[in-house]
């Protein structure tokens, strides 16, 4: 597609539950970057791929956070065991390879994640 | 390690007022500076970005300068409009230490009143 795509704008969940959000990001972008934004607060870094590269996880708040990249495009992050303070707008962005351009983000338009 | 801070907000003008919101930074590399914006219940947006010292980014009537002398990106505006509204974001791309990261400041909302 034209923009990066997240799926779902939506979710509403119960505590405890697992949850999976997924982001489509640019074709052709390498870098894909996960944030987190709370209800006031600023943009969270959460995760980072690069390429073929190991992913740079140090973002992740705690070990019920993963995240993986299937073929270098499709991005899925999961949340196992959902905690209330997992509420939030979860940003995907993704941009061209280092030195490719001039490092511009481009975001999709987030998935809402609430926890009951 | 590289990091962005931004004035806090909530910022409230009357329309057609000068704008001014601080940006300062800290980075390792030669970082890429960036204004991000986010509309009422949208995602963001690339608003203006600098690349190299000196250089002036510019935007639907937004500037800013990449002072590497005062580590600054401050962004102004001569005369904000009420569509103005929204929480805007500094935030820079450094390559180093590892990969391409971007580091981004808290978030200043701005708010324009007729």
């Amino acid at each position: 597609g034209a923009g990066v795509s997240q799926s779902p704008s939506n979710k509403v969940t119960e505590k405890g539950k697992d949850v999976e959000l997924r982001c489509d990001p640019i074709s052709g972008h390498t870098a894909l970057y996960w944030y987190r934004q709370s209800l006031g607060q600023g943009l969270e870094f959460l995760i980072y791929f690069q390429g073929n590269s190991a992913p740079d996880k140090s973002g992740l708040p705690s070990d019920r956070f993963s995240a993986e990249r299937t073929g270098g495009s499709v991005s899925t992050l999961t949340i196992q065991r959902t905690q209330q303070e997992d509420s939030a707008v979860y940003l995907c962005a993704s941009s061209l390879a280092v030195g490719a351009g001039t490092g511009e983000l481009f975001f999709g338009e987030g998935s809402r994640l609430t926890v009951l | 390690g590289d990091s962005v801070t931004q004035m806090e907000g909530p910022v409230t003008l009357s329309e057609e007022a000068f704008l001014t919101i601080n940006c300062t930074y800290t980075a390792t590399g030669y970082p890429s500076l960036f204004w991000y914006v986010q509309y009422p219940g949208e995602g963001l947006q690339l608003l203006l970005k600098a690349t190299k010292a000196d250089d002036k980014g510019s935007n639907k009537g937004f500037e800013a300068t990449y002072r590497k002398e005062t580590t600054s990106f401050h962004l102004e505006k001569g005369s904000v409009q009420v569509s103005d509204s929204a929480v805007y974001f500094c935030a820079l791309s450094d390559q180093f230490p590892t990969g391409n990261q971007f580091y981004f400041g808290t978030g200043t909302s701005l708010t324009v009143i007729p």
